[in-house]
């Protein structure tokens, strides 16, 4: 069965460090979203490319967090300084929209941040 | 605004025990969608099932039954004869049409007692 990659699995940084998170969605899949989950909540969207292109990004913190779909298939998701507050679980989903139909996201086993 | 409410934060039952967890939701949309996901404490959210809300017949696969009650704005989750591998965190989401953005609760955690 197709799965959302991720990698790394865990990653402990110090604050003020760079950190970079890796997402490969399922093959075909045209859409791709990147969520933060912080302990005890439900996940929040932080970005979402279609093919390349950025469709949502307005709940990014752009002055320190970036996100790049640069050949429409695999993405990559920086932060830069991390902060202490940026300890989260980041989730990556995928989904295949057709035209005028919403299609289910299914996600990856996510990467679990801590930032010390 | 979309909202969706678990005001379950955390079950408690005994293994072969009947359990149901609660999911209300807040939508303007006419037409909408609505998600169940697991989390099991490896972190991976596993999706479970998607409800149109044009479709309100009630769903049944295996051991899981969902019932989805526009009237009362409520998509609840039944786990009958529960099992120790149902401990996890379950997620109720909202999508409304034309959106991406899902709207996730803030899950319920349940553990299955053996």
């Amino acid at each position: 069965e197709a799965e959302v990659a991720q990698s790394p699995r865990y990653k402990i940084t110090e604050k003020s460090q760079a950190v970079a998170f890796w997402c490969d969605p399922i093959s075909g899949h045209a859409t791709l979203y990147w969520y933060r989950q912080i302990l005890g909540q439900g996940p929040e969207l932080l970005v979402q490319f279609q093919d390349e292109s950025v469709v949502d990004d307005s709940q990014l913190p752009k002055d320190r967090f970036s996100a790049e779909r640069l050949k429409g298939v695999d993405s990559t998701l920086k932060i830069q300084p991390a902060e202490l507050g940026d300890s989260a679980m980041y989730l990556c989903a995928s989904s295949a929209p057709r035209t005028g139909v919403t299609d289910t996201q299914y996600f990856g086993p996510g990467t679990r941040l801590t930032v010390l | 605004a979309q909202k969706v409410t678990q005001a379950q934060t955390e079950i408690s039952v005994v293994e072969k025990e009947d359990v149901t967890l609660d999911c209300v939701y807040e939508t303007r949309d006419t037409t909408y969608y609505l998600f169940w996901y697991k989390q099991p404490p490896s972190g991976e959210l596993v999706f479970l099932i998607r409800r149109n809300s044009f479709d309100e017949q009630n769903e049944i696969s295996g051991r899981y039954s969902w019932n989805f009650q526009k009237s009362t704005s409520s998509f609840n989750f039944t786990i009958t004869a529960s099992q120790v591998v149902d401990s996890a965190v379950y997620f109720c989401a909202l999508l409304g049409a034309g959106s991406y953005q899902l709207t996730f609760g803030k899950g319920t955690k349940l553990s299955v007692i053996p």
